[in-house]
């Protein structure tokens, strides 16, 4: 099986750098999908990690480490739009993602 | 490219009737087609994996013949939720991938079902 763990909510503030943390137990792993999500609309794909290290897309970059079970999204120079939910997906031995709950990220300014 | 469209995008009926979701890839080929819902502030759920000209392979406690799934096509599939009550109401994602393997998934704009 597999599990997926990040945090419920974040906040933080216009133009600053947040990171969303994400750890998951899974059996098979081929390669870890981070999401974002605006209410009551479809997942964007942002990432796809197959690899250990950074890659850096933008203002986004994205982080994985195998051996550990953990990846993390960084945000940086975040914008008022950038508040969204950010969902984080393990693709295992059948190629099929299982996504996180998702993490709520609030921007004020 | 890569750009999946559902339709309608809201719906409300009445607790009895079927209710048919349509999936499409426009500018490509999908070779396979999930079906997610999604309760709110939740997670996507995955419901059921369809590829074209075959039968659904639908997830644990998914009821196949409440949700029936037709992937006639490589552009097509549809989702029929059958005698829906209230407890189906929720937000319904599709999404199509270009190849089995390679899994990044296109996602559709989602539809609103409630029902009443």
């Amino acid at each position: 099986g597999q599990n997926i763990d990040q945090p419920t909510e974040m906040t933080a503030t216009e133009g600053a750098i947040v990171q969303i943390n994400c750890t998951y137990q899974t059996s098979g792993f081929n390669g870890l999908f981070w999401y974002q999500q605006h209410a009551g609309e479809a997942p964007t794909f942002l990432s796809y990690n197959v690899l250990d290290g950074l890659e850096e897309k933008g203002r986004f970059s994205s982080f994985l480490s195998r051996s550990k079970g953990y990846s993390y999204l960084l945000l940086k120079e975040l914008q008022m739009k950038d508040s969204a939910s950010y969902l984080c997906a393990i693709s295992g031995g059948s190629y099929i993602p299982t996504f996180g709950r998702g993490t709520s990220l609030i921007v004020h300014p | 490219g890569a750009v999946v469209s559902q339709h309608p995008s809201r719906v409300i009926c009445k607790s009895g009737t079927s209710v048919k979701i349509e999936c499409r890839s426009l500018d490509f080929q999908a070779t396979t087609m999930f079906w997610y819902r999604q309760f709110p502030k939740k997670s996507l759920m995955l419901m059921a994996t369809s590829n074209e000209g075959s039968k659904a392979t639908y997830e644990q406690g998914v009821e196949k013949d409440k949700f029936l799934i037709n992937h006639a096509s490589l552009t097509l599939s549809t989702l029929t939720v059958t005698s829906a009550h209230p407890e189906d109401s929720s937000f319904y994602i599709c999404s199509a991938s270009r190849a089995s393997g390679i899994n990044e998934q296109f996602f559709g704009p989602g539809t609103r079902l409630t029902v009443l």
